[in-house]
């Protein structure tokens, strides 16, 4: 079946302009995360959906970034007025849901190919 | 906090070789999960394995294995006779049990298998 798909795979932004990425899920999956990933380095939380909750929003570096997903599905990043530093690679996954059951075993995150930012 | 620390940046070995990928972890919680994941040249995160904090017994699947070692807060991820397709990030990362379930990464791995 389909994957995690983003769009636009590539973004060039002049600074201080406004960026929206977009995240489709996996079909059916409940969870939706986006990450960060700076060159060179590991993937850095940004925020959580359960749905069309945002539930954790913690890892956001500022109050330029805002994240939605208002149907439970299809999910937008927003950074407004860019800056050189939010140049990156935006990562989008999504799971069934965060605890199988009772267990707590969480079902694994299934990533899309990333949205690269970079802001000239 | 949670942390996960991959010291080798970057891993160069010949085709068959067998290579080991190191990774510690710093958590607090008593219940947690590891996970490895693979990122070929396409950028996309490719799962691999997940760990149980309760579950030590080490993984073989194929080519690879794991070896979770509680006592030293170490997941090392081995591959066996290596071969190019393997060329790729790797990244080890611990997950909390409670809430988001977020993944934190370690730095990554660059293993590059030369012909």
């Amino acid at each position: 079946g389909a994957g995690v798909s983003q769009s636009p795979r590539y973004k060039v932004a002049k600074r201080g302009q406004d960026v929206a990425l977009r995240c489709d899920p996996i079909s059916g999956h409940v969870s939706l995360f986006w990450y960060q990933q700076a060159l060179g380095q590991g993937p850095e939380f940004l925020t959580y959906f359960q749905n069309e909750a945002q539930l954790d929003k913690s890892g956001l570096p500022s109050d330029r970034f805002f994240a939605e997903r208002p149907e439970g599905s299809v999910s937008t990043l927003k950074i407004q007025r860019t800056q050189q530093e939010d140049s990156a690679v935006y990562l989008c996954a999504s799971s069934l849901v965060t605890r199988r059951g009772g267990s707590g075993f969480p079902y694994e995150q299934y990533f899309g190919p990333g949205t690269r930012l970079t802001v000239t | 906090a949670q942390k996960v620390t991959q010291a080798q940046t970057e891993i160069s070995v010949v085709e068959k070789e067998d290579v080991t990928l190191d990774c510690v972890y710093e958590t607090r919680d008593t219940t947690y999960y590891l996970f490895w994941y693979k990122q070929p040249p396409s950028g996309e995160l490719v799962f691999l394995i997940r760990r149980n904090s309760f579950d030590e017994q080490n993984e073989i699947s194929g080519r690879y294995s794991w070896n979770f070692q509680k006592s030293t807060s170490s997941f090392n991820f081995t591959i066996t006779a290596s071969q190019v397709v393997d060329s790729a990030v790797y990244f080890c990362a611990l997950s909390e049990a409670r809430g988001a379930q977020k993944l934190v990464f370690g730095q990554g791995t660059r293993l590059t298998i030369n012909p």
